[in-house]
């Protein structure tokens, strides 16, 4: 399974910007992108998917580089609801989602 | 609107004995994934069905963990003679349809089990 890095933690301010990177860099032409976060006590949640072009939804937008090696999972404005657990995911095929460690995001009033 | 549901949501088993844990996925949904997650780490996929069938068991740990899903709604993980290292929380997820990669999985909150 092509694998997915991401930064083990970051930090934001409520109300501004948060860019969280994921590189991909083994991506197959068949794989889609996806990102799910998950709420301390509670079961992941969906968030975005994407296969090639950048991707916008009422939660997040979904930046994904020319050559798909690397996607960036953009939160307009945090707010302290944001403040999860990130998991960066590629899936093709019929295979299962396979979860890393993701990004703790970390959000100060 | 209903989500996805687990019971119970917490269980304390004493090493040895067996568990049964309980999923009840959205209505119609054709796809059910059942993950387990232990501290600190993401979740790990156990197995997989598509309506009452078990299309891959690939990640069940050992063969004391088994999962069933008869009539292709309900679905319950069981594990018998339970170990300590199976305490974790165990995670159920539904799709609308079929495996795909581009399907979005729903999931429960989880049942956290701590085997003494």
């Amino acid at each position: 399974d092509a694998k997915t890095t991401q930064p083990n933690s970051m930090e934001s301010n409520e109300e501004e910007p948060v860019h969280l990177p994921c590189n991909h860099s083994t991506i197959s032409g068949t794989d889609y992108i996806h990102w799910y976060r998950q709420l301390p006590s509670q079961g992941p949640e969906y968030v975005i998917h994407g296969l090639t072009s950048n991707v916008n939804n009422r939660m997040a937008s979904l930046a994904i580089a020319e050559d798909r090696k690397s996607s960036t999972l953009i939160l307009h404005r945090a707010t302290l609801r944001d403040a999860a657990v990130y998991y960066c995911i590629l899936s093709a095929g019929y295979s299962t989602l396979t979860f890393g460690k993701g990004t703790m995001l970390l959000v100060s009033p | 609107g209903a989500g996805v549901s687990q019971s119970p949501r917490y269980k304390v088993a004493k090493r040895g004995q067996d568990v049964a844990l309980r999923c009840d996925p959205i209505s119609g949904h054709v796809s059910l994934f059942w993950y387990q997650q232990a501290l600190g780490q993401g979740p790990e996929f156990l197995t997989y069905f598509q309506n009452e069938a078990q299309l891959d068991k690939s990640g069940l740990p050992s063969d004391r963990f088994f999962a069933e899903r008869p009539e292709g709604s309900v679905s319950t993980l069981k594990i018998q003679r339970t170990q300590q290292e199976d305490s974790a929380v165990y995670l159920c997820a539904s799709s609308l349809a079929r495996l795909a990669p581009y399907n979005e999985q729903f999931f429960g909150p989880g049942t956290r089990l701590t085997v003494l």
